[in-house]
């Protein structure tokens, strides 16, 4: 089936110790999203990539950096993750015809 | 700016039905979209409106739109247990390469 994959579904780590989320999808969208949803908020755009073109939004930390090798896979890095970072990160994918699709999320959690 | 709200609780009795309200300010957006969100998961796509339809219903689910009134509005008939989840409305200007900016959620609790 197609499908949006995360992994890990869950990350531990250190504060200040730098962690890459990954993603990887099978519907050959040319549209990637990552969200931070902290508890009880409502999911908040980070970044997407339109094919190769990076779109940051403007009230994303410098912390948070994105890359995308190819079509299929899109890395979130936060290089020194804090307390506040703490949060569910969520991949979407989409095309110009299917909305937005939703991964599981990873869960991170910084000690 | 865009700013989508929602009530954060609702509670039904099951085989009632649900009605879930959202209101958005962006007077240009053109899809609005409704997401449900169980525990621990990602968010699954339930069904969306263009800003041209006033109403829409697939199988259990009615979404009406009132563009006047910027209302926005999720019913489910013959709601069971497995409908418990946080459900968010979200809009967006352009469908497909959209940002879209969602609703605080809000979570439907079954009551038996």
């Amino acid at each position: 089936d197609a499908m949006v994959i995360q992994n890990p579904r869950y990350q531990v780590t250190q504060f200040g110790k730098p962690v890459t989320l990954s993603c990887s999808q099978t519907l050959n969208h040319n549209v990637m999203y990552w969200y931070q949803q902290k508890s009880s908020q409502a999911p908040k755009l980070l970044f997407h990539y339109y094919d190769k073109d990076f779109n940051n939004e403007a009230d994303t930390p410098d912390n948070f950096q994105s890359r995308r090798p190819n079509t299929s896979f899109c890395f979130l890095d936060i290089r020194s993750p804090g307390l506040g970072d703490a949060a569910m990160y969520l991949c979407a994918t989409s095309s110009r015809f299917d909305g937005l699709n939703f991964g599981p999320g990873t869960r991170l959690t910084v000690l | 700016g865009e700013d989508v709200e929602q009530s954060l609780f609702l509670s039904v009795r099951e085989g009632d039905s649900s009605v879930i309200n959202c209101t958005y300010t962006d007077s240009s957006s053109t899809y609005l979209y409704w997401y449900k969100q169980e525990p621990g998961a990602g968010l699954q796509l339930l069904t969306y409106i263009f800003s041209n339809m006033d109403m829409k219903q697939d199988q259990r689910l009615t979404v009406l739109l009132n563009k006047k009134d910027k209302h926005l509005s999720l019913r489910i008939a013959d709601t069971q247990t497995g409908d418990s989840a946080i459900y968010f409305c979200a809009e967006a200007i352009v469908f497909g390469n959209e940002k879209l900016t969602f609703g605080t959620g809000t979570r439907l609790t079954i009551i038996p």
